[in-house]
């Protein structure tokens, strides 16, 4: 298996533009998690699903993101409009889910937004 | 209080040392989780452990539940140890992790 895939892997962008981030997860797992990486925050969980549903969405910060998972193998995490302090990485993994399983993860999409 | 508290934040050690990473949380887990991440790189999971001890190679990972507390040990630690290590147990009944906020590690030859 290739393991998670992300893209774009560098994005750079301008204030009030919409970004869409991608990732395929490993086939056969069914929880994927979005996460975000700063230096100040270190890493956050944004969002995680559980055989493609939202389970705990209480790391979103506010409702310019949002999340989706339409099928097993693809999950989008959109940001409009984006905004500088939304500049970070942003990391997707996968596990084989409950009970806790291992964590894979995807390489990270840096975002940076002017 | 930090839910999840690592130390130390940086460390630096000489080629073939022994090194330990401490973790303390507060949160009930159900299992937690040891990653590691180089420089500019993306993240990769050591570990993951709910009780006991685990052993990857020069990695040994521990875990005390009633005493809320998780080390990580590498023997013979090399240069191309140096990255951060990060302690992330999960939260009781969820897969919801919660992070530490790494412990730096420069292993020089």
């Amino acid at each position: 298996d290739a393991g998670v895939i992300q893209s774009p892997r560098h994005e750079v962008t301008e204030m009030g533009q919409e970004v869409t981030l991608r990732c395929k997860p490993i086939s056969g797992h069914n929880s994927l998690f979005w996460y975000r990486q700063t230096m100040m925050r270190g890493l956050e969980l944004l969002i995680y699903f559980n055989n493609n549903v939202p389970i705990d969405d209480s790391g979103m910060p506010e409702d310019r993101f949002s999340a989706k998972m339409p099928n097993a193998s693809f999950s989008t995490l959109k940001i409009q409009p984006s905004e500088p302090r939304d500049s970070a990485v942003y990391f997707c993994a996968s596990s084989v889910g409950r009970p806790t399983g291992e964590l894979f993860f995807g390489e990270g999409s840096r975002l940076t937004v002017l | 209080k930090n839910e999840v508290e690592q130390s130390p934040q940086n460390l630096t050690a000489q080629e073939g040392e022994f090194i330990t990473i401490n973790c303390s949380y507060s949160v009930g887990i159900s299992a937690l989780h040891w990653l590691q991440q180089h420089p500019g790189g993306g993240i990769v999971s050591l570990f993951m452990l709910s009780s006991g001890k685990k052993k990857h190679g020069r990695l040994i990972a521990t875990i005390n539940i009633q005493e809320k507390h998780s080390s990580l040990h590498i023997t013979a630690s090399h240069p191309r140890d140096s990255a951060v290590y990060i302690c992330a147990p999960s939260q009781g009944g969820s897969e919801k992790l919660v992070f530490g906020k790494g412990t730096k590690l420069t292993v020089n030859p």
